[in-house]
């Protein structure tokens, strides 16, 4: 177990729908990236937020969206869902400092059906 | 290239060496991870070495870093058929640290 959870852990849902994702990082980590694991792209980097601020983006649609609430938890929004989007979401988390600081811990992912 | 390579699959034996095969990109990552996927389940860490480093040992594991070739690899010592599952190597880039994975490697681990 990471200590980092991802909520809901399976969503099904169908075009056009709007969903969230939540993730609670490990205690003390500061930062908190989302990650998408599909079978034609593989594991790719959508976004990071540090301490409540949007630090990176990585490849993340328009119609995807992210925040970093004061108690460090993280909510990933995804509109205008299309069947492309069914995929693996998972959370990281990091302490975010230099160094070791900077190793992410993945949390078990929320698994995405589009229909 | 911009990827960062490994081969998809690869079968031994029990009781066996596994070796794992990753190329990285950039010649500036400060650490490089490997994880490990179970089926179903999300990444769990499993190693990292710092990128002063020749290599790393941690009980069945040893990681080797090659920098000049850009190429790490991930040994498994007397491999069970708990180890079968999807490792991947990471490599951070960019100014957020994030990870850039490789395809990931399948291991099969054969009775």
């Amino acid at each position: 177990d990471s200590g980092v959870t991802q909520t809901p852990k399976h969503l099904i849902t169908a075009t056009g729908q709007r969903v969230t994702l939540r993730c609670s990082p490990r205690s003390g980590d500061l930062s908190v990236y989302w990650y998408q694991q599909s079978l034609d792209q593989g594991l790719q980097f959508l976004i990071q937020y540090y301490n409540g601020e949007e630090r990176a983006k990585g490849n993340i649609l328009e119609r995807f969206s992210a925040q970093q609430f004061p108690d460090l938890h993280s909510e990933l929004n995804l509109s205008s869902l299309e069947l492309g989007d069914s995929a693996l979401y998972f959370c990281a988390s990091s302490v975010g400092s230099t160094g070791l600081g900077e190793t992410q811990y993945f949390g078990p992912g929320t698994r995405l059906l589009v229909l | 290239g911009e990827d960062v390579e490994q081969s998809l699959f690869l079968s031994v034996r029990e009781g066996d060496s596994s070796v794992i095969n990753c190329t990285y990109t950039d010649s500036s990552s400060t650490y490089l991870y490997w994880y490990k996927q179970e089926p179903g389940a999300g990444l769990q860490l499993l190693t990292y070495i710092f990128s002063n480093m020749d290599m790393k040992q941690d009980q069945r594991l040893t990681v080797l870093l090659n920098k000049k070739d850009k190429h790490l690899s991930l040994r498994i010592a007397d491999t069970q058929t708990g180890d079968s599952a999807i490792y991947f190597c990471a490599e951070m880039r960019g100014s957020a640290r994030q990870l850039t994975f490789g395809s990931g490697t399948q291991l099969t681990v054969l009775p």
